[in-house]
């Protein structure tokens, strides 16, 4: 079975700091792994995702993410937070090269920036 | 453009009602899927749907029902079974790549 667990169900960070939410996965073969952001009372968005290629991956609005296989872990990074990035923040894996096949999603980090 | 709609964004249920929830792409994706959002608790998957007229009971189905006789829609009823359908409830479908496109959301409240 396939599982994410997020570490930090809320990271609080000053703008203009380093963002780092936590990912760690679980799954019996290669997954392709997610990150998404919620705003309030709004669906998700795709952040950046990876699918066996490059294991850094950069995605929209300065975020990126490294797998990390050997750690099990996919965490996101930003190297200065802006107040705009306060939302909520999911972690998701799927099994690689089945179509078709939902997302798990960890039960997400809430991020707060103050100035 | 193209896009998952859903309709309406709030809605509002007497004990006792079922509700229906509308969800519709123009994406030509095969895989469509329903999933419901509680605070703390990440987005748990209800109903899914591989293709017309099939679809698979995800971990939390009880109290709810879907229809796929359209590949662009995906309507899901919250029946009075379900026993606490408060909730903010997200459709997503997915294409040959590899990523989710989701709607905006319903949010649905007893009262």
């Amino acid at each position: 079975a396939q599982s994410v667990t997020q570490l930090g169900s809320h990271v609080s960070v000053s703008e203009g700091a380093l963002v780092l939410l936590r990912c760690n996965y679980s799954s019996s073969v290669p997954p392709y792994l997610f990150w998404y952001v919620q705003y309030p009372n709004q669906g998700l968005q795709l952040l950046l995702k990876y699918t066996s290629a490059a294991t850094l991956v950069k995605g929209i609005n300065g975020f990126e993410a490294e797998f990390k296989k050997s750690e099990t872990s996919f965490h996101l990074t930003k190297p200065s937070a802006h107040m705009s990035d306060a939302a909520e923040y999911f972690c998701a894996v799927r099994r690689a090269n089945q179509a078709g096949t939902a997302l798990i999603f960890g039960k997400g980090t809430t991020l707060s920036v103050s100035s | 453009d193209g896009g998952i709609t859903q309709s309406p964004k709030y809605l509002f249920r007497k004990e006792g009602q079922n509700v229906t929830l509308s969800c519709e792409q123009n994406l030509n994706h095969d895989a469509m899927y329903w999933y419901r959002q509680d605070p703390g608790q990440g987005l748990r998957l209800i109903y899914y749907s591989q293709i017309v007229n099939d679809f698979q009971k995800g971990d939390i189905a009880e109290g709810y029902s879907v229809s796929r006789e359209k590949k662009e829609s995906f309507p899901l009823t919250v029946t009075s079974a379900q026993k606490n359908p408060t909730a903010f409830y997200l459709c997503a479908s997915y294409g040959r790549n590899t990523e989710a496109f989701f709607g905006q959301g319903t949010r649905l409240t007893v009262v």
